[in-house]
């Protein structure tokens, strides 16, 4: 059972628009940044988005990401089947004093 | 280039050791946080632990407390991960990553395989 709470799986066909929550507690999204990853299959993770909102550098403007009190939510916008991949948001809790992941959305573009 | 390049990890018996290793090359890891995120086969990720620039902070997730210990040789320019006396729920693809603004650098992961 992870700390951050995602939706297990997300799918939309090519061209549409899909969002990512991801739930958490005032000991962790409540204060801290988010980040949101992506691992393509047999790959190591990249981050996406850092600090709430920010893209990384290289990162298109297809990809978008908010905040709001304890949750967040990653948005991806004229899907490309090379988007298929495995979304993970994380952060850190000052209770556990530890990182903490979600357990991560599978992406299918049909 | 700026990367990290785990190494060290095997086929490990149950209560076994190891000690996995990161170079880092293209930045310098005194400047940064470092941290540890294991994924096990199949699974999502798991941060593991992490150590401040010097040294003196250093952080555990609950399962590997007692266990594992994160080190540092900046000199080296070097992370380190003891692990000991390990389970089968170790069984786990290990990643070395930068924290810079959430995990920036991150490598290509040393896998451990605990099995008897």
């Amino acid at each position: 059972q992870s700390v951050l709470t995602q939706p297990p799986s997300v799918s939309a066909t090519p061209g549409q628009k899909v969002t990512i929550s991801c739930s958490g507690s005032s000991s962790n999204i409540g204060r801290n940044y988010v980040f949101w990853y992506q691992q393509l299959p047999g790959t190591a993770p990249k981050r996406l988005i850092y600090d709430n909102d920010k893209r990384s550098s290289g990162i298109p403007d297809r990809f978008s990401a908010s905040k709001s009190g304890t949750s967040a939510t990653l948005g991806i916008t004229g899907l490309q089947t090379g988007d298929e991949a495995d979304y993970y948001c994380g952060t850190w809790d000052n209770s556990l004093s530890a990182g903490v992941f979600g357990g991560g959305t599978k992406l299918t573009v049909l | 280039e700026v990367q990290v390049v785990e190494s060290g990890g095997g086929l490990v018996q149950p209560g076994g050791s190891l000690r996995l290793s990161c170079a880092a090359s293209g930045f310098s890891i005194s400047r940064h946080w470092m941290s540890w995120v294991r994924q096990a086969p199949g699974k999502g990720l798991e941060w593991v632990a992490n150590v401040k620039q010097d040294g003196s902070d250093k952080y555990y997730v609950d399962s590997v407390k007692g266990r594992f210990t994160i080190s540092r040789d900046n000199a080296k320019n070097s992370l380190y991960l003891q692990v000991a006396s390990l389970r089968d729920e170790d069984t786990a693809m290990y990643y070395c990553a930068r924290e810079n603004d959430g995990f920036d650098i991150w490598g290509q992961g040393t896998m451990v395989s605990v099995s008897s």
